[in-house]
């Protein structure tokens, strides 16, 4: 059963820099046949998707944060990681990792995290 | 980028059937997938490709995609289906192509 486990800090300050990683357990990042997404929920809203990783560090952003986000992965240690620069209250939210299951014309989370509340606030 | 809309809630009785739209342009070529989410837990992917349902899913959950609307079913609906449920596509043309609607509250009357 693979499994994923958010972790960092739960408190941004404004104009910093917000860092999560994942850590997956139960199967291989490596392995390849699945990208590796971040997903956040502000409070009380719906799902918005930040962007997914492949395991050779392929990349794909959303264009609304594109400027300030980089997802990388560390296959050694099968964890990916979230930055989010100059954040402001505006990305308090509930950030999420998962798992995608994707082909050339579908592509959907079939693995959560439980997600972790980040809050930017001095 | 590519809209899906959804009714902000859907209310049923236990044990009658709840059907939550999803409109979006030509969704019906599109492969759209349906997530749960209960209070304060992560979504969990109950329908997928339209129609399949991952496993541990029960049967009484189910998809229909066709034209401008994608459809899912809860049949003979139980107090534990009250949640918030999103659908989701991929749309290859469209920026970001990873989509979600926008939600719809389903509550048990």
């Amino acid at each position: 059963q693979v499994q994923l486990q958010e972790s960092g800090p739960g408190l941004v300050k404004p104009s910093q820099t917000l860092s999560l990683t994942c850590t997956v357990s139960g199967g291989s990042i490596s392995s390849g046949g699945y990208y590796w997404s971040w997903i956040r929920q502000h409070p009380g809203k719906g799902l918005e998707w930040i962007g997914y990783i492949y395991y050779s560090g392929s990349t794909y952003y959303n264009p609304s944060l594109k400027s300030r986000v980089t997802i990388s992965v560390d296959t050694s240690k099968n964890q990916f990681s979230l930055k989010l620069s100059s954040v402001t209250a505006a990305d308090t939210a509930v950030y999420y990792c998962a798992r995608d299951w994707c082909s050339s014309t579908s592509c959907y989370s079939d693995y959560w995290g439980q997600g972790t509340l980040v809050t930017v606030s001095s | 980028s590519y809209v899906l809309t959804q009714p902000p809630s859907v209310s049923v009785a236990p044990g009658q059937t709840a059907r939550i739209t999803c409109g979006g342009n030509n969704i019906g070529s599109k492969s759209v997938h349906w997530y749960q989410q209960k209070p304060g837990q992560a979504p969990v992917l109950v329908v997928y490709d339209d129609s399949d349902r991952p496993s541990g899913i029960p049967e009484r959950f189910s998809g229909s995609n066709s034209g401008n609307t994608a459809t899912l079913t809860i049949s003979r609906v139980e107090a534990g289906d009250e949640a918030d449920y999103y659908c989701q596509v991929w749309d290859s043309s469209s920026d970001p192509p990873y989509v979600f609607g926008t939600g719809t509250k389903v509550t048990v009357l």
